[in-house]
């Protein structure tokens, strides 16, 4: 069974830093694409990156190139997401994805002074 | 970016109702596209991607159709688990986007 937790969200003040994690399970990780979709509070879905499955190559949504950054660790099944000088608008479910087909239950980032 | 967009926006429905929910792309893009389910509190999960292809454990009553621009989401005979959003999302080119929702609510 594929599984997929989120940790690292919370409260951070505007401008601030996070770094998300995604540890994976039930499939072979090294083999998938991972993506992170975020969602605002009473929103739709937002796609926000996702990265190949050597590390080689990395998509953003234009709101967050420069800022984010994704990244993972094959050797420990996990997939991250470092997210600089936050802003408002960031405020938001953020899941962790297997090619969109498999979900986490997402982490809540508040971002607010 | 392509652009979805999804019809209606809201879509009240009685159990075991036939309901259908439109997705336009801005551009094409062939039949790569997917469809989930969102029900409230709750992750998404994927039911339909290449349009038409249902992920496993998904029941029959789903089905999806369209290529290039114009895609529909087909519940044959909704189910009372079936209350919930559903939207489109395209992963022919990048971003990828999402439609806006649509949300089956009880009539």
């Amino acid at each position: 069974e594929v599984q997929l937790v989120e940790s690292g969200g919370g409260l951070v003040q505007p401008g601030g830093s996070l770094r998300l994690s995604c540890a994976a399970s039930g499939f072979i990780f090294s083999r998938n694409w991972m993506d992170w979709v975020r969602q605002a509070p009473g929103k739709g879905l937002e796609w926000v990156a996702n990265i190949k499955e050597d590390g080689s190559e990395k998509y953003y949504v234009d709101s967050v190139k420069g800022r984010f950054t994704i990244s993972r660790d094959n050797a420990k099944n996990s997939v991250y997401l470092e997210m600089n000088n936050l802003r408002a608008e960031d405020t938001a479910i953020y899941y962790c994805s297997r090619i969109l087909d498999d979900w986490g239950q997402g982490t809540l980032v508040t971002v607010s002074s | 970016d392509v652009q979805m967009t999804q019809s209606p926006s809201s879509l009240p429905a009685s159990v075991g109702d036939r309901v259908t929910i439109t997705c336009r792309a801005s551009q094409g893009i062939r039949n790569d596209l997917g469809w989930c389910r969102q029900k409230p509190g709750k992750a998404p999960e994927r039911l339909i991607y290449g349009a038409s292809i249902l992920l496993s454990g998904v029941p029959s009553r789903f089905s999806g159709s369209g290529s290039g621009t114009e895609f529909t989401l087909t519940i044959s005979s909704l189910q009372p688990e079936d209350f919930a959003t559903y939207y489109c999302l395209q992963y022919n080119s990048y971003p990828r986007t999402f439609g806006q929702g649509t949300k089956v609510e009880i009539k």
